[in-house]
């Protein structure tokens, strides 16, 4: 089991590109996540997906789109990259509905926007 | 405003001392309480506390919650080298019709040989 994937491990943008981040996991898990981890912010979810098919906004949610495209995969999108997005993103799935303490993080994709 | 803070930012000490990190926080109708340690990469989960008062231990770290005055500790007992990493808290609380997660800025420990 390879558990939570990333792609990319790095990126770099220019102001007002877009692009997609993408997210697998292979444990069957039901609920997905996003974050962003600034320096001394701790991490912040942008959107979540407590189950598929569904999809939902968190505390950061402005400048990005997200896909739950099946149970697999969760994909993050900026349509129009800004230098405030630079930052590491991770992913994350947990077995049960929003069970965060069971949540299990991918390896992050460090993304820069010039 | 930050519904979680954590203390200290950061703090560095020598193999063997005890260290207690706090996070306290403000939320409507607290759920939980999670602890994390960040190495160089993703955050691997320690702690879940929901009562008051009871100890949570794993080894060398234990961690408490008092609900009363809103805050968790995360205790490191005769602590090692590979205990550097920082030390994530998060709250979990009802908003929307859903559960949100927030955390804090987290503590960076530092133990020197």
């Amino acid at each position: 089991n390879a558990g939570v994937t990333q792609t990319p491990k790095f990126q770099v943008l220019k102001t007002g590109q877009s692009m997609t981040l993408q997210c697998a996991q292979d444990m069957n898990h039901n609920s997905m996540y996003w974050y962003r981890q600034d320096p001394g912010m701790g991490l912040r979810l942008i959107y979540y997906s407590a189950s598929e098919g569904t999809t939902d906004k968190g505390e950061v949610p402005n400048g990005y789109n997200v896909s739950r495209l099946n149970k697999r995969e969760f994909s993050l999108r900026l349509e129009s990259a800004a230098p405030s997005q630079t930052s590491v993103y991770f992913c994350a799935s947990s077995e049960y509905r929003l069970s965060y303490n069971e949540q299990f993080f991918g390896p992050g994709t460090r993304l820069t926007v010039l | 405003e930050d519904k979680v803070v954590q203390s200290p930012l950061s703090l560095v000490v020598h193999e063997g001392d005890t260290v207690t990190l706090n996070c306290s926080y403000e939320v409507t109708n607290f759920r939980s309480l999670l602890w994390y340690k960040q190495e160089k990469k993703a955050p691997t989960f320690l702690f879940m506390l929901t009562s008051s008062g009871i100890e949570k231990k794993s080894g060398r770290l234990s961690s408490i919650l008092d609900k009363k005055e809103l805050f968790s500790i995360l205790n490191i007992t005769a602590t090692q080298t590979g205990d550097s990493a920082i030390y994530l808290c998060a709250v979990v609380f009802p908003q929307g019709g859903s559960e949100k997660l927030v955390f804090g800025k987290g503590t960076k420990l530092t133990v020197n040989p």
